[in-house]
């Protein structure tokens, strides 16, 4: 779990605040990936950067947008959330698309 | 969808014993992956079998595709109360959809 790390681990916020997650990779992996985990739900695949370009979005409401600075980083900006939004965010990176991928431990959001 | 679907959603064994867990899958595959996920946490990657194989083993762990019924196992051996978790197969799209998609996943119980 070292490769990928996340910050906040835990994440407690209100339906008109601002927040960001962050993740980095210290595995030199070029593609990275936001996944959202609800409560007895598949994991769902928000969004995929390949090489910094953002290659996929999964049809993700506008109140996340995520920033993919360097191959290393990736943010997911978080405002105006509901509380359905409340779930584990667990970040993910693979050295190309259709190799392994490794995920970090995950925030666990609760917007109240 | 290609989303992989495990069966059975919950096993429960004595330690020392062997679990087996199964996935069916719809279309066409680059890859067949399996990752762990203990409670609250990031998955774990464990292997990683191509489309032109049939069988693969990694330590206690062998897993098999068969891409004519679109189905994949993983067999754990003498299992341990370390290997309670829940299991995760996702199939990599072929072509160039290089999506991973997953399913709800096998809850394995390892009793001591």
């Amino acid at each position: 779990e070292t490769g990928v790390t996340q910050t906040p681990r835990h994440l407690v916020m209100g339906m008109t605040n601002k927040k960001s997650l962050k993740c980095e990779q210290h595995l030199g992996h070029n593609a990275m990936y936001w996944y959202k985990q609800s409560a007895k739900k598949p994991l769902e695949l928000m969004f995929v950067y390949n090489f910094k370009e953002q290659t996929e979005n999964n049809s993700v409401p506008s109140r996340f947008s995520p920033e993919c600075p360097n191959s290393s980083h990736l943010f997911l900006h978080l405002h105006t959330l509901q509380p359905e939004d409340s779930a584990l965010y667990l970040c993910a990176s693979s050295q190309r698309r259709p190799t392994e991928q490794y995920f970090g431990p995950g925030t666990r959001l609760t917007v109240t | 969808s290609q989303q992989g679907e495990e069966d059975p959603q919950a096993l429960s064994i004595q330690e020392g014993e062997n679990a087996t867990m199964n996935c069916s899958y719809k279309t066409s595959i680059n890859n067949l992956q399996w990752y762990r996920q203990n409670s609250g946490r990031g998955l774990v990657h464990l292997i990683l079998i191509r489309s032109n194989e049939r069988e693969k083993h990694s330590g206690r762990l062998r897993v098999t595709l068969d891409t004519s019924k679109k189905s994949s196992s993983l067999l754990i051996t003498a299992s341990r109360a370390a290997d309670t978790a829940s299991y995760f197969c996702a199939p990599l799209g072929g072509g160039s959809n290089y999506k991973l998609t997953f399913g709800k996943g096998t809850l394995l119980t390892v009793n001591p």
